[in-house]
């Protein structure tokens, strides 16, 4: 079936360190890819998203690049901040009549100052 | 503030007993979609309702059901609870087209 496979945590960087977070998935056809945070006791917010091979989404200094060749979609960030502490969750989209994400396990990111 | 609305924010019942957790989605949205969220299964998609009409099922058990009324709130109701059940419980809602999904804060249940 459908899945999303995404690297394990916890990530620990240092402020102004480069962030990546790998996220693979698994699925026929086309599917829409997201990346989705969740701040602390807080529901999660869509970060960016791509819906076709070769997008980038970008969104506050994080991008991903939908690649299907590697049916990849690595979230990057050139410089974190402590404020980007979060779990990340990668997610695809199989059908567009409908909303229904599947996640990934989600990547907890701690940055220190 | 995402504009989707959970109650109660926790719960904490006995193993057996039914709860029911409810869920008023942003304004204008038509879909609302269930998640459960456990340490050892992750997010996971419970069923999605549009417009009052079951639209999407996922990994929902026969003791869990849930319903969405006219006025577009929609209630889970999960029954004969179990040890496991214990997990966060995210209510979302979009538009139409479902591109972006918008998350409540959720609802902790804790069985005991």
């Amino acid at each position: 079936g459908d899945s999303v496979t995404q690297m394990e945590g916890p990530v620990t960087l240092s402020e102004e360190a480069f962030l990546t977070i790998n996220c693979t998935y698994t699925a026929t056809g086309y599917p829409s890819l997201f990346w989705y945070v969740q701040y602390p006791g807080e529901g999660l917010q869509l970060l960016l998203k791509a819906t076709k091979a070769d997008d980038k989404g970008s969104n506050k200094g994080f991008e991903a690049t939908y690649r299907k060749e590697t049916t990849s979609f690595h979230l990057e960030k050139g410089s974190v901040q402590v404020s980007d502490s979060a779990v990340y969750f990668c997610a695809l989209r199989k059908n567009s009549n409908t909303g229904k994400l599947i996640f990934g396990q989600g990547t907890t990111l701690q940055v220190k100052p | 503030d995402s504009g989707v609305t959970q109650t109660p924010k926790h719960l904490i019942t006995a193993t057996g007993q039914r709860v029911t957790l409810r869920c008023s989605p942003r304004s204008g949205d038509l879909s609302v979609y269930w998640y459960q969220q456990s340490l050892d299964q992750g997010l996971q998609f419970l069923i999605q309702y549009y417009n009052g009409e079951e639209r999407a099922k996922g990994n929902i058990l026969e003791r869990f059901s849930a319903q969405q009324f006219p006025d577009l709130h929609s209630e889970l109701n999960l029954s004969s609870l179990e040890l496991g059940d214990s997990a966060l419980y995210f209510c979302a809602s979009s538009g139409h087209n479902g591109e972006k999904l918008f998350f409540g804060s959720g609802t902790q249940l804790s069985v005991l």
